[in-house]
């Protein structure tokens, strides 16, 4: 069963534009919230992570918003470069003895154009 | 950097045949987990320990998938026998406590069974 969806499926994007990334969550559980970026050859890398307290998260150039009610989170890259070209998953995890089992979403491919 | 350390980066097997991938894990780490990727289902989470004990494998064919970890600095996924079915790039990964805080992902097993 698919608890995280993810839109779009892909994403091209000029340079300087800013890449919009869309999740939504079935399980209230969930109470964890991170991003994964993953290029070609190499494993996912944790690029920023959300817990449900806040609304907002920012590190530089990427921004999470959190939306509770809704039960979706997206993630934001401004000024895109073409190295941040690249596959994109959101994923979410709960508390528990479940706590370590990451879901993941199906996955964005995003280009950034120069 | 520490790194989560995968062998063999790449096998090709004919459908029959047993499959040994490995996993070196953070020095650490000890939760690991055994995902597999593939275009059509994305990434889908096999099996994880904690402190070398198997946490949970639901995801895990049993009929024809074990994993284990002999000690802390080694874990193994075995297929026998193996099938068409099973060409995908396996990642392990590892991370401290529960794990919910950020996995570090290996560079993955890429298999291709013929």
């Amino acid at each position: 069963q698919q608890q995280v969806k993810q839109s779009p499926q892909s994403l091209i994007v000029q340079k300087g534009g800013i890449s919009i990334i869309n999740c939504a969550y079935e399980n209230t559980a969930f109470d964890y919230f991170p991003w994964y970026q993953q290029f070609p050859g190499k494993g996912p890398a944790l690029l920023i992570a959300i817990r449900p307290d806040v609304s907002e998260k920012k590190e530089g150039r990427f921004t999470i918003s959190f939306n509770k009610s809704a039960k979706q989170f997206s993630l934001h890259i401004m000024d895109s470069q073409p190295g941040d070209s690249a596959t994109y998953f959101c994923a979410a995890s709960m508390g528990g003895t479940s706590g370590s089992r990451l879901t993941f979403g199906e996955g964005t491919q995003l280009t950034v154009n120069p | 950097d520490a790194r989560v350390t995968q062998t063999p980066r790449h096998k090709v097997t004919e459908m029959g045949q047993e499959v040994t991938m490995r996993c070196q894990p953070i020095l650490g780490h000890n939760t690991v987990f055994w995902y597999r990727q593939t275009m059509m289902q994305g990434l889908e989470l096999l099996a994880y320990f904690r402190n070398r004990a198997p946490l949970d494998d639901s995801g895990m064919p049993k009929d024809r998938f074990s994993a284990e970890m002999p000690d802390a600095t080694l874990a193994t996924l075995k297929i026998q026998p193996s099938e068409p079915r099973d060409s995908a790039v396996y990642f392990c990964a590892s991370g401290e406590g529960a794990g919910r805080y950020g996995y570090t992902f290996g560079s993955g097993t890429r298999l291709t069974v013929v």
